[in-house]
Formats: structure tokens, sequence, C-alpha cells
């Protein structure tokens, strides 16, 4: 367990409107990431921080922006969600200890 | 070609069973190599790394032959809460650098 908590759980939102999804971790990891995951596509980066305001671009970056402004928060926006948007998005962090990465719980998000 | 690639199943298979997985990686400079478990609408869950001499951890073994780029997951005794989806991820030398296949779904059955 890294202590990674994402918020909002469900979210069904229209064509055209921002969407922010949050990551919150309580361990201090540096390391953290945001994946979509798809089916027959798997676990896709979409970004990555490697620290307050580090971040950088993963494989499925088109249409996603981050921010991570303190060590705790990384927050995922969709600056105008699309349906192709539509997936479960999970948060994940890297720790330390064993070099592997652990997932929050997933937010799953319905563009219409 | 995707860069981690594994059997989609379904896996079905009778309790007490042995079942293997495998998975393949195209990275010949991958460092590390794991497996997680994701059951229906939850997240991945480390299940065990892996590591090149091979590992074993109660009923699960996971083995890395990096000759032929794959690495295998085995269970022995199948339960009923082994019922779930297995992915492998493999990871380059960097940490923003992790690759997960699209998972193999099994099913144990009574």
């Amino acid at each position: 367990d890294a202590g990674i908590t994402q918020s909002p759980r469900h979210k069904v939102t229209e064509t055209g409107t921002p969407v922010t999804l949050r990551c919150h971790q309580t361990e201090n990891h540096r390391y953290m990431y945001w994946y979509r995951q798809d089916p027959g596509h798997g676990l896709r980066l979409i970004h990555y921080s490697y620290g307050v305001k580090d971040t950088d671009k993963g494989e499925v970056s088109d249409g996603y922006s981050v921010s991570r402004s303190k060590t705790e928060d990384f927050l995922l926006t969709l600056e105008s969600a699309t349906s192709s948007q539509t997936s479960v998005y999970f948060c994940a962090a890297l720790q330390g200890t064993g070099n592997t990465i652990y997932f929050g719980e997933g937010s799953w998000l319905t563009v219409v | 070609r995707k860069e981690v690639e594994q059997d989609p199943g379904p896996f079905n298979v009778p309790e007490g069973a042995t079942v293997a997985f495998n998975c393949t990686y195209s990275n010949s400079a991958s460092q590390s190599f794991f497996w997680y478990r994701q059951d229906c609408r939850k997240e991945p869950k480390l299940l065990m790394s892996v590591y090149s001499s091979g590992n074993e951890d109660g009923r699960f073994t996971a083995q890395l032959n990096r000759a032929s780029q794959y690495i295998s997951l085995l269970i022995r005794d199948s339960k009923l809460s082994d019922s779930a989806t297995y992915l492998c991820a493999v990871r380059g030398n960097n940490n923003n650098d992790m690759r997960f296949g699209a998972g193999t779904r099994l099913t144990v059955k009574p």
C-alpha cells in the first residue's frame, strides 16, 4: 500500500467540458504517474512527475495536462473532454525500497 | 508490435490445476520485471517481482528468460480466489519507462 487516493472515483461529464482528476499520496513518493487503462491496450502512461513542478509526457499525452505543485498532489486535467477519453484512470507512485509501482484505486470517467 | 505482449486468455481451469502464463517483451535493455494481479474494477496490485534466478512465493513461481525475452508466472494448486487478470510489467533504464502487458484473464472453476 503506497498511500494513494484518487478523486473523484466516478465521473460522468459532457464532451467539451474540462475535467480534473486528483491523486493524493501520503508517503512522500518522488515519482508519480497517471495511466489510462482500456480493453485491448492495457495500461498506458499519460504523464509522469519526478518532483514538484517536474513533469513530462508519456506515450498518450495528447489532450491531457498535469500539474504537481506539492509532493503529495498530482493533478490530471482534460482540457476539453472527448468521448475517446472515456476510460479508467489510475494514479501510481514509485516506491523506492522495492523500486516498484503501486496504484491508486482508479477513477472511472465517462464522457458523453 | 507491442512492447509487452501477453496471451489475453481467458484461461479456464479447475481448482487444483497448474497454470502458466508467459509474457514477451521487445526491449532487450529491460532491467526490471514484475507480475501484477488485477481484480475486476480494481487497481492492479503487485503480485511479485521477477528475479534473474527465478523466484517463488508460495504457490506462485516467476521466471525470467533474458535470451528469449520473456517472463513467466506459474500458479500451482489453483484456488477459486486466484481468478483475476494477471499483468506483466517490464521496466527499462528509466523510472518513467514501465510498460505493461494487456493482461491474461484467469478463471478458476470448482
